[in-house]
């Protein structure tokens, strides 16, 4: 069965600092995607990469940077975090020509 | 570029009511539709996909179909249970494997 794995489940960081979202899958899987969850928004794409030292920009990239080091690896970083990132994120991957995403179970970050 | 519509942001039935979930989309081309499915504490699960125009995706009781002509992709099920209830995403694949999300609609079931 596919799996994607996240860590950590919670972190609680203050304006200003570094944070680091690890995503892994072993579904060897193409595509990775980094969302953010918030309500009356549903999901929204931050970045994606389609293997390993690519990356495209999504939709709300501002104040993201993101790194996929392996095929089964993607990374998202927050290097100057803000209240405003406060959120869930979700991390998926797929394969081309089956166009299903699966997704971990999700990171909550909060921003003091 | 692309979106797609949900206006209802919650739904409350009873059991054995008749679902209806309005989605429609905004594109240049024929996408991937899809609708997606999160219970309470995970990640959203793929319920249903329609890759074809005027075609009808069915999965576990739920039925979508994909009209090109009105853009709509509304999802119904004839009968739903306190189980169904979760937040439901319209999904649309704009390309090159990049995803948009609807707002997502909220069912609750009262049993």
């Amino acid at each position: 069965e596919a799996a994607v794995t996240q860590s950590p489940r919670n972190k609680v960081t203050v304006t200003g600092g570094n944070v680091t979202l690890s995503c892994r899958q072993t579904n060897s899987h193409n595509y990775m995607y980094w969302y953010r969850q918030d309500t009356g928004h549903g999901l929204r794409l931050i970045h994606y990469s389609y293997g390993a030292g690519n990356l495209q920009i999504g939709d709300v990239p501002d104040g993201y940077k993101a790194t996929r080091t392996t095929q089964e690896d993607f990374f998202l970083l927050l290097e100057l975090a803000s209240p405003s990132q406060t959120s869930l994120y979700f991390c998926a991957s797929s394969d081309a020509y089956v166009y299903e995403q699966y997704f971990g179970p999700g990171t909550r970050l909060t921003v003091l | 570029g692309d979106s797609v519509t949900q206006m209802q942001g919650q739904v409350t039935l009873s059991e054995d009511d008749f679902l209806f979930i309005n989605c429609t989309y905004s594109t240049t081309w024929y996408p991937t539709l899809f609708w997606y499915v999160q219970y309470p504490g995970e990640g959203p699960q793929l319920l249903l996909k329609v890759t074809t125009a005027n075609n009808k995706g069915i999965s576990r009781g739920f039925e979508a179909t994909y009209d090109k002509g009105t853009t709509s992709f509304h999802l119904q099920k004839a009968s739903v249970q306190e189980s169904d209830s979760a937040v439901y995403y319209c999904v649309l694949e704009e390309g090159n494997y990049k995803y948009v999300f609807g707002a997502g609609t909220r069912l609750k079931v009262i049993a």
